[in-house]
């Protein structure tokens, strides 16, 4: 197992274009997480599914925002007309939550980086 | 009030001491804390968990949580340059303080 990754690792684009990010979590791993990291805060949560089903989302998540987890593997993060704003470090996380002998850890991706310019 | 709330440094201390990182949170209904650190440039990894009143250790480090006073620290004993980094509180895997950088200095 490798771990989590996440592509494309880096992205630039104009205000205005959509962005989409990839997550491919540890196999069976229940949980996935997105986060936003801008430079000098924390993560910032963005939305979690557990198995296929997406449970939770932000509500400052913009409407431009969507994730999607199909068959509850990989994960896809959409960001329509972006903006500045939306300039970031996007993290994925996955982790085997809340099933018996589970630690409960997240293990992040390397995370996409957005430029919006 | 921020859900999570931290220090954010630097907190510098000498190669061999220990370093104390404390973080509050506001929601008293939290249940799973967790400490992460993050190397520059890196992604965060997963130090400890506790989810229980009291010190839970692990190697050099011992986390402790206090929930009637909405409080959880990190210490690290033993500190090395290679522990400077910033670390991260995080309240229900979901809320994240915005970090603490520790420098070791030799």
């Amino acid at each position: 197992d490798t771990g989590v990754s996440q592509d494309p690792r880096h992205k630039i684009t104009k205000r205005g274009q959509n962005v989409t990010f990839r997550c491919d979590p540890i196999s069976e791993h229940n949980r996935l997480y997105w986060y936003r990291q801008t430079l000098g805060q924390g993560p910032e949560f963005l939305t979690y599914f557990q198995n296929e089903a997406q449970l939770e989302k932000s509500r400052l998540l913009s409407d431009r925002f969507s994730a999607e987890r199909p068959k509850g593997s990989f994960s896809t993060l959409e960001i329509q007309r972006t903006e500045q704003g939306d300039s970031a470090m996007y993290l994925c996380a996955s982790g085997d939550v809340g099933r018996e002998f589970s630690t409960g850890e997240l293990f992040f991706g390397e995370g996409s980086r957005l430029t919006v310019l | 009030q921020k859900e999570v709330e931290q220090n954010s440094g630097p907190l510098s201390v000498p190669e061999g001491a220990i370093a104390s990182l404390n973080c509050t949170y506001s929601d008293r209904g939290s249940q799973s804390f967790f400490w992460y650190r993050q190397y520059s440039g890196k992604s965060p990894e997963l130090i400890m968990s506790i989810y229980s009143n009291g010190d839970k250790e692990d190697g050099r480090f011992t986390a402790q949580l206090n929930k009637a006073s909405q409080y959880v620290s990190l210490l690290i004993r033993d500190s090395q340059p290679s522990d400077s980094a910033t670390y991260l509180c995080a309240v229900k895997r979901v809320i994240f303080g915005t970090g603490t950088r520790l420098q070791v200095f030799p």
